[in-house]
């Protein structure tokens, strides 16, 4: 079974630039969930994809957008980078028809803008 | 809004028993989890327990649930220095996706 893989690990922007985040789910999840923790913080909700469509948003702001592909593999993209946009970016999959709602998470993506 | 609540910081010998509290505001939670995030990795789910129940006990895990006063407490018994890391209690609402998660409990383990 494999697990969920984010890519890069890590990575450092400027402030204005745009960034791409990639995860692939876990073999046989269909649901893919973005998390972003800022340091010393618990994981704030971004968005979930199913059926490669946006299934639920977080308190943030358009600039925050998200794809699913049939493979159920999905991106974050984050446009117009800010300072405190600085964070660990979790992806974490799941089933969308398993009533525990039991996530797995990647190692997660850190990135540091500047 | 949903809203999660626990101690930043727990201090335990080893082999001693360590219990984390969480208290949370969303009365429509289904699920409580807690999971465990350890330096440079990803959070791992430890254990969850249904809203209906009061008590849930997993090996050396014991989830206690107060749904009354929406209070969450994870025992850890005889803690050993593997167990030091961060851990986070969250809930899932009725709401699709979404699981609202607290700032999480530092745990260390002396020995």
């Amino acid at each position: 079974e494999t697990g969920v893989t984010q890519s890069p690990t890590h990575l450092i922007k400027t402030r204005g630039q745009q960034v791409t985040l990639r995860c692939s789910s876990q073999s046989g999840h269909n649901t893919v969930s973005w998390y972003q923790q800022a340091l010393g913080q618990g994981p704030q909700f971004i968005f979930q994809y199913y059926r490669e469509e946006e299934n639920g948003r977080g308190n943030f702001p358009p600039r925050f957008s998200g794809l699913q592909f049939p493979n159920y593999s999905s991106e974050l993209n984050v446009n117009a980078l800010e300072l405190d946009d600085s964070a660990l970016y979790l992806c974490a999959s799941s089933l969308f028809t398993h009533d525990t709602g039991e996530l797995f998470f990647g190692e997660g993506s850190r990135l540091t803008v500047l | 809004g949903e809203d999660v609540e626990q101690s930043l910081f727990l201090s335990v010998r080893e082999g001693d028993s360590s219990v984390i509290n969480c208290t949370y505001t969303d009365s429509s939670s289904t699920y409580l989890y807690w999971y465990k995030q350890e330096p440079g990795a990803g959070l791992q789910l430890l254990t969850y327990i249904f809203s209906n129940m009061d008590m849930k006990q997993d090996q050396r895990l014991t989830v206690l649930l107060n749904k009354k006063d929406k209070h969450l407490s994870l025992r850890i018994a005889d803690t050993q220095t593997g167990d030091s890391a961060i851990y986070f209690c969250a809930e899932r609402s009725t709401n699709a996706g979404k699981s609202t998660f607290g700032d999480g409990t530092t745990l260390t383990v002396k020995p």
